[in-house]
């Protein structure tokens, strides 16, 4: 299993450009979702999904979009970056929400 | 709305050294809390996760504790490792299906 991954790595960003972040999972888990994390704050839930076609918003939706076609599948796009969205962003799933988390390795997003 | 906090937000000790970490929280209806580890520019993995009816979960050199009354729960490490050193976090399910996690203890370990 390769788990929770995650695309690109990094990425800059020029102010009002959109993009698309990516996040698959091929365990079959129910429960994704989005944070982002950011020195002093910790990490920060965005967006959540208990399945397919099914999401939420979470604590910090504003100036981004989610959409669950598949269960394998939970993008999360900027519709127009902002440097407040400078961030390293986290994508995570698990079987049930009281299950365990499995997080993705990261995307590092720099808005200029 | 939860709020999760960990204390201290840093912490050094000698290898070899048992260490109590600890996590506070607002609202006791939660469904789980889990314990974890996040090294430099890495995700974070998993080490411990308590249902809300457990008090205790163990994995090796780990023990996570749960008080739900009080709104704590602590992570104990026993015989410390250089290894060991990184950034600890807490989180905890709550009900409408969100995750509220701290802001980490950094733990360095001295060889």
């Amino acid at each position: 299993n390769a788990g929770v991954t995650q695309t690109p790595k990094f990425q800059v960003l020029k102010t009002g450009q959109s993009m698309t972040l990516q996040c698959a999972q091929d365990m079959n888990h129910e429960y994704m979702s989005w944070y982002r994390q950011d020195p002093g704050m910790g990490l920060r839930l965005i967006h959540y999904s208990v399945g397919a076609g099914i999401t939420d918003q979470g604590e910090v939706p504003n100036g981004y979009n989610v959409s669950r076609s598949t269960t394998e599948d939970f993008p999360l796009r900027l519709l127009s970056a902002a440097p407040s969205q400078t961030s390293v962003y986290f994508c995570a799933s698990s079987y049930i929400l009281s299950g365990t988390q499995y997080f993705g390795p990261g995307t590092r997003l720099l808005v200029l | 709305k939860q709020e999760v906090t960990q204390i201290p937000a840093a912490l050094s000790v000698p290898e070899g050294e048992n260490l109590v970490l600890n996590c506070s929280f607002t609202d006791s209806a939660i469904y789980n809390l889990q314990w974890f580890r996040q090294d430099p520019g890495k995700g974070l993995t998993s080490l411990l996760l308590i249902q809300s009816s457990q008090r205790e979960q163990t994995s090796g050199r780990l023990n996570a504790s749960l008080d739900k009354s009080s709104g704590r729960s602590t992570l104990y490490i026993a015989a410390s490792q250089p290894g060991d050193s990184a950034t600890y976090l807490c989180a905890s399910a709550n009900t409408g299906n969100q995750f509220y996690f701290g802001t980490g203890t950094s733990l360095t370990v001295i060889p």
